[in-house]
């Protein structure tokens, strides 16, 4: 079974500058989540999918940061503009139904440096 | 409001030594717990979890936590550590109710000494 897959690995922009990063979650998990994860610490959920409805995004800057989850499949999350303070990695998640109790499976991430 | 501590950001262990790295956690309600490890420029690997099953909870690679209500803890024993097992490892937190993400502490990284 193919795992959840992320791109691109690595980005490097310049503050101000936008970004957007892609996620494919496993095949038929109902429930997508973006978390990101600064260094030194552990990952803050960005925002929470259900299909193609948002779950959750209280935590999400949403002056800067949008995301979309078009025909209830892959996910974009996008930056614009870039902070310095957006450095980090972004890892997107995915799980059968979003029940609590459900493993959520995690991508490799995506590391993105603002200079 | 949910919330997890993990003691230690390092832990140092020789090859060999029993592996104990620690967790408490809050909640409101009963909560369900896991631990994730992340290698390097890797995502997180599912280890256990807690789903209010057995309090003992065995996992992946020779790793094992326990559930105790009392201290509020879900901590992560390994009896023997080997080379392999460094990384950084995550204790998160979710309840049944309300907001059904993962909230993490800050992480431990355990060195492994030959």
């Amino acid at each position: 079974e193919a795992g959840v897959a992320q791109s691109p690995r690595y980005k490097i922009i310049e503050k101000r500058q936008s970004v957007a990063f892609w996620c494919n979650p496993i095949s038929g998990h109902a429930t997508l989540y973006w978390y990101q994860q600064i260094l030194g610490q552990g990952p803050k959920l960005l925002i929470q999918f259900q299909n193609n409805g948002v779950v959750d995004d209280s935590q999400l800057p949403k002056d800067r940061f949008s995301a979309e989850r078009l025909k209830g499949v892959d996910s974009t999350l996008k930056i614009q503009p870039a902070k310095l303070e957006d450095s980090a990695v972004y890892l997107c998640a995915s799980s059968l139904q979003g029940v609590a109790k459900e493993t959520q499976y995690f991508g490799p991430g995506t590391r993105l440096l603002v200079l | 409001a949910q919330s997890v501590t993990q003691l230690g950001s390092h832990v140092s262990v020789s090859e060999g030594a029993l592996v104990l790295l620690r967790c408490n956690y809050s909640s409101s309600v009963p909560p369900y717990l896991f631990w994730y490890v992340q290698y390097p420029n890797q995502g997180l690997q599912l280890l256990l979890k807690y789903t209010s099953a057995a309090t003992l909870v065995k996992g992946i690679n020779g790793f094992e936590a326990e559930f105790k209500k009392s201290e509020t803890s879900f901590h992560l024993t390994k009896p023997s550590a080997h080379m392999s097992d460094a990384a950084e490892y995550f204790c998160a937190v979710i309840m049944d109710t309300g907001r059904r993400a993962l909230t993490f502490g800050s992480g431990t990284r355990l060195q492994v000494q030959p």
